[in-house]
């Protein structure tokens, strides 16, 4: 099946400072990413949609000027999280359209602003 | 927009039994449902999917059953085993230009 990684895995940052991660498709060409943020025991929650070589389209809510998104290439798009705060710390997935519409996601990251 | 509803929030079965969990989504431009397993401090995997011009798919131990009309799905575990056990997602898209997902259900399989 397609293969979605991302990196890192987890990370501790002070408050303040930025954090990027990285989502990879790598076995196939994604013309679309999704990310999202999941907190404990909820669903996942659409941060953005990203298309290769354009803006990326945030949902309602979600700051873009704090959630940088860059796709730019087929196989990578990154989230930078800027000026981090405690409560931006959660658990954030990725995600990659292979195709058609089958959505596969990443091991997704685990963000900690201490 | 899409809304899509998702039950039980918990199921516990014993291994060996079956499990169902059941989802209702709201506009019928809806085409394509996928389910996903989530284990705990990983990303959701692809399980199974239904497109709605099929009624049901099978694949070894899990099938899901698409009603257009009541605007319903499901998802059928037979012959549950431990490592079943984890969160499964719903969720309803069209032509995956985005997805809406239900609030998750907790699965336990008691040994």
């Amino acid at each position: 099946g397609a293969v979605v990684s991302q990196h890192p895995s987890w990370v501790i940052c002070k408050s303040g400072t930025s954090v990027k991660i990285e989502c990879r498709s790598l076995d196939f060409q994604a013309t679309t990413m999704f990310w999202y943020r999941q907190f404990p025991k909820q669903s996942l929650m659409l941060m953005a949609t990203s298309n290769e070589g354009s803006k990326a389209t945030y949902e309602q809510g979600v700051e873009k000027d704090k959630f940088l998104i860059n796709h730019a290439s087929l196989t990578l798009s990154t989230l930078t999280v800027t000026s981090a705060h405690p409560e931006d710390s959660s658990f954030y997935i990725c995600s990659a359209i292979a195709g058609g519409d089958e959505q596969y996601f990443g091991p997704g990251t685990r963000l900690t602003v201490t | 927009g899409e809304n899509v509803e998702q039950h039980p929030s918990t199921l516990s079965v014993q291994e060996g039994d079956s499990a169902v969990i059941k989802c209702t989504y709201s506009d019928s431009a809806s085409n394509y449902f996928p389910w996903y397993k989530q284990e705990l401090g990983k990303g959701p995997q692809l399980i199974i999917d239904i497109r709605s011009n099929v009624g049901e798919k099978k694949d070894q131990r899990i099938a899901v059953t698409l009603n257009k009309t009541a605007k319903h799905f499901s998802l059928h575990i037979t012959e549950t085993q431990p490592e079943d056990s984890a969160v499964y997602f719903c969720a309803a898209s069209i032509q995956g230009n985005q997805f809406y997902f239900g609030t998750g259900t907790s699965l336990t399989v008691i040994p």
